[in-house]
């Protein structure tokens, strides 16, 4: 199974935008590339995917290296209700998620 | 927006009894999954479910764990009889085909089961 490393955890700022990064050193043609978040006591929640180009959505974008062995999610404007935990997963068809143990990103009034 | 939904919120039992978790997957979903997450722990994938089949299950998916879709919209986890350790909670995700740009898996909010 493919494998990523992120750092256990990060502060920000209110209002400022935070990159959280992901090593995925190990990563193969065909994974995506998923982030999600885990808020307490609730369910993980998709945050945003890509393959290989940058993606923007509603929520974050996300920076993909040339060489894709690494990536970015970036929040552009970090909220205290973008306190949580936060995962990277590479996917490749597969059935099941493994999920590490993630970034926890504390957000500073 | 479509959501999965999960019932029950909570559930307290005692050991040796037997348990059902329920999931409403997103209605054009067919792949459906079971994770869980012991408190202070990662999530932990049991199983996949695709065509009324098992596609993938891991090792704590034991004996004691059945899947079900008993009809068109939900879809469920059997603990036949409780451990303590299987308090957790439990998390019922769909997506579309796994390997295409449909393969994002969506989570439900989880049932919290405690083991008494």
């Amino acid at each position: 199974d493919a494998k990523t490393t992120q750092p256990n955890s990060m502060e920000s700022n209110e209002e400022e935008p935070v990159h959280l990064p992901c090593n995925h050193s190990t990563i193969s043609g065909t994974d995506y590339i998923h982030w999600y978040r885990q808020l307490p006591s609730q369910g993980p929640e998709y945050v945003i995917h890509g393959l290989t180009s940058n993606v923007n959505n509603r929520m974050a974008s996300l920076a993909i290296a040339e060489d894709r062995k690494s990536s970015t999610l970036i929040l552009h404007r970090a909220t205290l209700r973008d306190a949580a935990v936060y995962y990277c997963i590479l996917t490749s068809g597969t059935y099941k998620y493994i999920f590490g143990t993630g970034t926890r990103l504390k957000v500073l009034a | 927006e479509p959501e999965v939904t999960q019932t029950p919120s909570h559930q307290v039992t005692q050991m040796g009894q037997e348990v059902i978790l329920r999931c409403v997957p997103i209605s054009n979903h067919l792949y459906f999954y079971w994770y869980r997450q012991i408190l202070g722990q990662k999530v932990e994938f049991l199983v996949s479910f695709y065509n009324n089949e098992i596609s993938e299950k891991s090792e704590i998916f034991d004996d004691q764990f059945s899947v079900e879709r008993p009809d068109g919209s939900n879809f469920t986890l059997k603990i036949r009889s409780t451990k303590l350790e299987d308090s957790a909670m439990y998390f019922c995700a769909s997506s579309g085909r796994p390997g295409t740009t449909q393969e994002t898996q969506y989570f439900g909010p989880g049932t919290r089961l405690l083991v008494l």
